[in-house]
């Protein structure tokens, strides 16, 4: 079946340090992949997205590259800042037509001055 | 451009009880989602509407939970009776359309948290 795994959290990080966060899929077919991110007290928000195998989504000095052969999309920041704080989401669409997502379980990540 | 609203923000109610949430999405978009998100666990959907028709209800628990939405517009949500399980935040998302190519990007309201005592 479809579905979704991110690392455990919470990843607490200093300020401008390196951010990954894992993500792997299972699906049938080629679905499209999202990271989610949520503030705190706010909904959730798209941050970026690839709908293929190879591409790159990016938004905000966040990436993820869709790897199809290893069946990921993690995701990187080069330089995390405080305002990065936050709860990310990994999700896929699992190849569905309807966009019907289905979401990994959440990283929690902390950034201290 | 108003984004998704919801209603009300908290809820707390005991078991066995009744309660009703309400979504309006984004003016013009004809997608509309119920996820559920239990404490530590990503979004679940519960429900999909296009326009006023159901395209996925399969993960809805149907003896104790409804949904509609009437003329393709503002949703609701209700649980009735309530369990201590079903104690979570209710996102409702909306999106313009479905489809792969392009992908359309759904929009997530704040939240309904629901406590069940």
């Amino acid at each position: 079946g479809n579905s979704v795994t991110q690392m455990e959290g919470p990843v607490t990080l200093s300020e401008e340090a390196f951010l990954t966060i894992n993500c792997t899929y299972t699906a049938t077919g080629y679905p499209s992949l999202f990271w989610y991110v949520q503030y705190p007290g706010e909904g959730l928000q798209l941050l970026l997205k690839a709908t293929k195998a190879d591409d790159k989504g990016s938004n905000k000095g966040f990436e993820a590259t869709y790897r199809k052969e290893t069946t990921s999309f993690h995701l990187e920041k080069g330089s995390v800042q405080v305002s990065d704080s936050a709860v990310y989401f990994c999700a896929s669409d699992g190849s569905s037509n309807t966009g019907k997502l289905i979401f990994g379980q959440g990283t929690t990540l902390q950034v201290k001055p | 451009e108003a984004g998704v609203a919801q209603s009300p923000r908290y809820k707390i109610i005991e078991k066995r009880q009744s309660v009703a949430f309400w979504c309006n999405p984004i003016s013009g978009h004809a997608t509309l989602y119920w996820y559920q998100q239990i404490l530590g666990q990503g979004p679940k959907l519960l429900i999909q509407f296009q326009n006023n028709g159901v395209v996925d209800d399969s993960q809805l628990p149907k003896d104790r939970f409804s949904a509609e939405r009437l003329k393709g517009v503002d949703s609701t949500l209700k649980i009735q009776p309530a369990k201590l399980e079903d104690s979570a935040v209710y996102l409702c998302a909306s999106s313009l359309g479905v489809g792969r190519q392009p992908t359309y990007e759904q929009y997530f309201g704040p939240g309904t948290r629901l406590t069940v005592t």
